[in-house]
């Protein structure tokens, strides 16, 4: 089964309005990263969390990580239409036979109306 | 700087014929991945390349082999295709800080129909 769970697996919102989306692990992790998708295209990175780290920001973005609950949450702020896409969570796991990978969520599809 | 290149963008295959996605980058990357995409499922890891000349199992290799043939390129094959493995196929490269792995690089991927 998939290490990441995105939660909600849809979200709609009004442009202007803040949007945010949770992800939930399994095991031990050295980092999380958080990827948009639009339409038909590949994946782009947009952030990156260390398991140290509680809180991370890039522009809009904001970017937490709960290692005891085994949560993250990516808060995108003053939400645009151009902000429509899927976003998905990324894990790497630590601890034997973990080879450094990345495993991916199911992801989130954020709709945003102008 | 073309980043990570996959061919074909596109294939339609019979059940049974044989293929090989393509995957190069130029970015000097240790790291290469072969994802698949199903609506619903996300992304889910086919295999992974740590390094030239190492290759390892991610969560759904059955019907598929790689080859990792240097340090840019890295293909996927499919010897016998089925229905099932009707998909839209991503390569992606990365960097490894200290043997975890950072920020991938996506190609723009590769849609397969197997009939």
């Amino acid at each position: 089964s998939q290490q990441g769970e995105e939660d909600p697996q849809a979200l709609s919102i009004q442009e202007g309005e803040n949007a945010t989306m949770n992800c939930s692990y399994k095991t031990s992790i050295n980092n999380l990263q958080w990827y948009r998708q639009n339409s038909g295209r590949g994946l782009v990175h947009l952030i990156l969390i260390r398991s140290n780290e509680r809180e991370k920001h890039s522009g809009r973005l904001r970017v937490t990580l709960d290692t005891s609950k085994k949560s993250s949450s990516l808060l995108i702020t003053a939400s645009r239409a151009a902000d429509t896409a899927s976003y998905f969570c990324a894990t790497v796991a630590i601890g034997s036979g973990n080879t450094g990978k990345l495993i991916f969520g199911q992801g989130t599809t954020l709709q945003v109306k102008p | 700087n073309a980043g990570v290149t996959q061919t074909p963008k596109f294939q339609v295959l019979k059940t049974g014929q044989s293929m090989t996605l393509q995957c190069a980058q130029d970015m000097n990357h240790n790291s290469m991945y072969w994802y698949r995409q199903d609506p619903g499922m996300g992304l889910r890891l086919i295999y992974y390349s740590a390094s030239e000349g190492t290759t390892d199992k991610g969560e759904v290799p059955n019907g598929y082999n790689v080859s990792r043939l240097n340090k840019r390129e890295f293909s996927l094959r499919l010897e016998s295709a089925a229905p099932s493995q009707t998909s839209v196929y991503f390569c992606a490269s990365s960097v490894r800080v200290r043997s975890f792995n950072e920020k991938l690089f996506f190609g723009s991927g590769t849609q397969l129909s197997v009939l």
